[in-house]
Parts: C-alpha cells; sequence; structure tokens
C-alpha cells in the first residue's frame, strides 16, 4: 500500500524561486493537510483540504497555495521562495469520519538559500 | 498559553524502565486523543488512540483524564527502539477535523 506520497523527498532552491510539492494518497481520503516543522518544533498547519474543491488556511499559510482539484492529490506551492521557509513538510491524509487519526507522508525536506 | 503542551524532555532511562509522559490540552470541548510516535527526520507514525476508559497496547498504555484535560502514556520494560519523540495529539472543532499537535517529548532508552 502507497498510503501518503510526498515528492521530492529533499530539494535546494535559491530565493525567490518557485516550486510545488507534490503530495498523494490512495485512500480515498477525504481531508488532507499540509504542515511544516522546524528544528525543535512541533508541527504547524499550512492549509488544508476538506474535499475536491475545498482549501482553507492553517496556522501559518503566507508564502503557500494550494489546491485540491481531484481527491487523491493535494499540490502546495511555494510562490516565491524565502530562506525562512526552509523546513520539513508533511504532507497527511485522513477520512472524513469524525475524530480519526492522520496518516502522514515521508516528508520534504526543503532549504532555501 | 498553547493549546497542547508537553514537557520537552529529553527522558534518559535505561533499557527495562518503565516511563512516562504526560500532555494537557486547553480546550475542553476537544473530542478525539492519539499519541504519535516520531523518529529523527521521520514522518509522525500513530502509536494509539487515547480513550477514556484507558487503553493498552502492549507495552504501551495510555490514559485521558478529561475533568483535568491531560492524556499520560506509560511505557513499561523499554526498549532501546523506543527512542525517539512521542508526539500529543488532540482533535477539536465539528466533526474533530482540527488536529494540534504538541512539540514532543524525546526519550532517549540507554542500555
Amino acid at each position: 500500500n502507497a498510503g501518503v506520497t510526498q515528492t521530492p523527498k529533499f530539494q535546494v532552491l535559491k530565493t525567490g524561486q518557485s516550486m510545488t510539492l507534490q503530495c498523494a494518497q490512495d485512500m480515498n481520503h477525504e481531508y488532507m493537510s499540509w504542515y511544516r516543522q522546524d528544528p525543535g518544533m512541533g508541527l504547524r498547519l499550512i492549509h488544508y483540504s476538506v474535499g475536491a474543491g475545498i482549501t482553507d488556511q492553517g496556522e501559518v499559510p503566507n508564502g503557500y497555495n494550494v489546491s485540491r482539484s481531484t481527491t487523491e492529490d493535494f499540490p502546495l506551492r511555494l510562490l516565491s521562495a524565502a530562506p525562512s521557509q526552509t523546513s520539513v513538510y508533511f504532507c497527511a491524509s485522513r477520512t472524513g469520519t469524525a475524530n480519526q487519526p492522520q496518516h502522514f507522508g515521508d516528508g520534504t525536506r526543503l532549504s532555501i538559500l | 498559553r498553547k493549546e497542547v503542551e508537553q514537557d520537552p524532555g529529553p527522558f534518559n532511562v535505561p533499557e527495562g524502565a518503565t516511563v512516562a509522559f504526560n500532555c494537557t490540552y486547553s480546550n475542553s470541548a476537544s473530542q478525539s486523543f492519539f499519541w504519535y510516535r516520531q523518529d529523527c527526520r521521520k514522518e509522525p507514525k500513530l502509536l494509539m488512540s487515547v480513550y477514556s476508559s484507558g487503553n493498552e497496547d502492549g507495552r504501551f498504555t495510555a490514559q485521558l483524564n478529561r475533568a483535568s484535560q491531560y492524556i499520560s502514556l506509560l511505557i513499561r520494560d523499554s526498549k532501546l527502539s523506543d527512542s525517539a519523540t512521542y508526539l500529543c495529539v488532540v482533535n477539536e472543532g465539528t466533526g474533530g477535523f482540527k488536529t494540534i499537535f504538541g512539540a514532543g517529548t524525546r526519550l532517549f532508552v540507554k542500555a
């Protein structure tokens, strides 16, 4: 079972570049979300989606865009990369049933120079 | 005040020891609770859900105290492989769709 798949696993960008982090899940989960984790800190929610065509902002949305055109895919776009966006990014999904745990991809390690 | 608070540790324990972690949450309307395990530079993985009646999975026991708004995790007979960061996670909001993560408690189990 693939579960939640994130690509790429590692990426180095220059300040001002844009890129898209990919996330796909094959569990038919309605709910998908993006988190960032900085050293010594907990996960912070960037954006989330409760279903295809619906997205909303989390705790730290600035500098990021998302879209959800299909149930399976939830890409995260960095519009103009900044060094402060150097982090590990995790995508997660869960079912639409209330109070279920989230399942995580194995992360994208992003460095902005 | 953070919505979910944990002692960051680290907890350094010998193999075979029993260790307990606590976590407090601020929203009394929180609906569901979990413990996740995160190894260094890896993704969080679900360890166990936490139920009001308490639940056990092998060497791991989780407890929820809604009146005091805290969650606990007990690890018995610690193994070297238990070394990791343990995340306390709370779902709140309508349908429990808002997930709040604690910053984690680091555990080192030594031979």
